[in-house]
């Protein structure tokens, strides 16, 4: 079956540091690959998604490239901000998947301290 | 648009009560979903829908009916609720399968 696996948090970071949140995919297709934000008290927002390998997903100063030959989806951030305090979650999708619905990492929590 | 809205934000059950988690869309999206949020193990499938009248079992489908009688609503039943099915749940929509999907804000469910 389909899998997901992120690097474990807390990860703590001072402001403007660059920021790197590895995630690494198993799958049965060619699936597309999901960055999902989670601030505190809220639901799962899209952070940015990729399609097809070499497609680079960016959004907010966030940026994931989809890399088929590691089966990875990093999320990189070259300076992060105190607001960047979030869960974040990697996740894909492909046809093997239940409705086609999502798979998840188990979630990695940023912290950025002033 | 509302987007994703889910009923009631907090509940606490007792062992063997049940309940119905409501969720409602209005961007007239044909798949829905549900999933339970745990410490660790991100987001998983309980049930889906793809369209109104047909659903389908999740990842973790054990303890939780569903339906699906319009195409705005979907709400998870809890037949007879268990410590285990102390989680938060999120409700999700979205136009294409395989597509990213809108959430809801979530149910935090504490069964005591």
């Amino acid at each position: 079956g389909n899998s997901v696996t992120q690097m474990e948090g807390p990860v703590t970071l001072s402001e403007e540091a660059f920021l790197t949140i590895n995630c690494t995919y198993t799958a049965t297709g060619y699936p597309s690959l999901f960055w999902y934000v989670q601030y505190p008290g809220e639901g799962l927002q899209l952070l940015l998604k990729a399609t097809k390998a070499d497609d680079k997903g960016s959004n907010k100063g966030f940026e994931a490239t989809y890399r088929k030959e590691t089966t990875s989806f990093h999320l990189e951030k070259g300076s992060v901000q105190v607001s960047d305090s979030a869960v974040y979650f990697c996740a894909l999708s492909d046809w093997s998947n239940a409705g086609n619905m999502l798979t998840f990492g188990g979630g990695t929590r940023l912290m950025v301290k002033p | 648009n509302a987007g994703v809205t889910q009923t009631p934000k907090f509940q606490v059950l007792k062992t063997g009560q049940s309940m119905t988690l409501q969720c409602a869309q209005d961007m007239n999206h044909e798949y829905m979903s549900w999933y339970r949020q745990d410490p660790g193990m991100g987001l998983r499938l309980i049930h889906y829908s793809v369209g109104a009248g047909i659903t389908d079992q999740g990842e973790v489908p054990n303890g939780y009916n569903v339906s699906r009688s319009t195409t705005e609503d979907f709400p998870l039943r809890l037949l007879s609720a268990a410590p285990s099915q102390t989680s938060v749940y999120f409700c999700a929509s979205t136009t294409t399968l395989g597509e990213w999907q809108f959430f809801g804000p979530g149910t935090r469910l504490t069964v005591l």
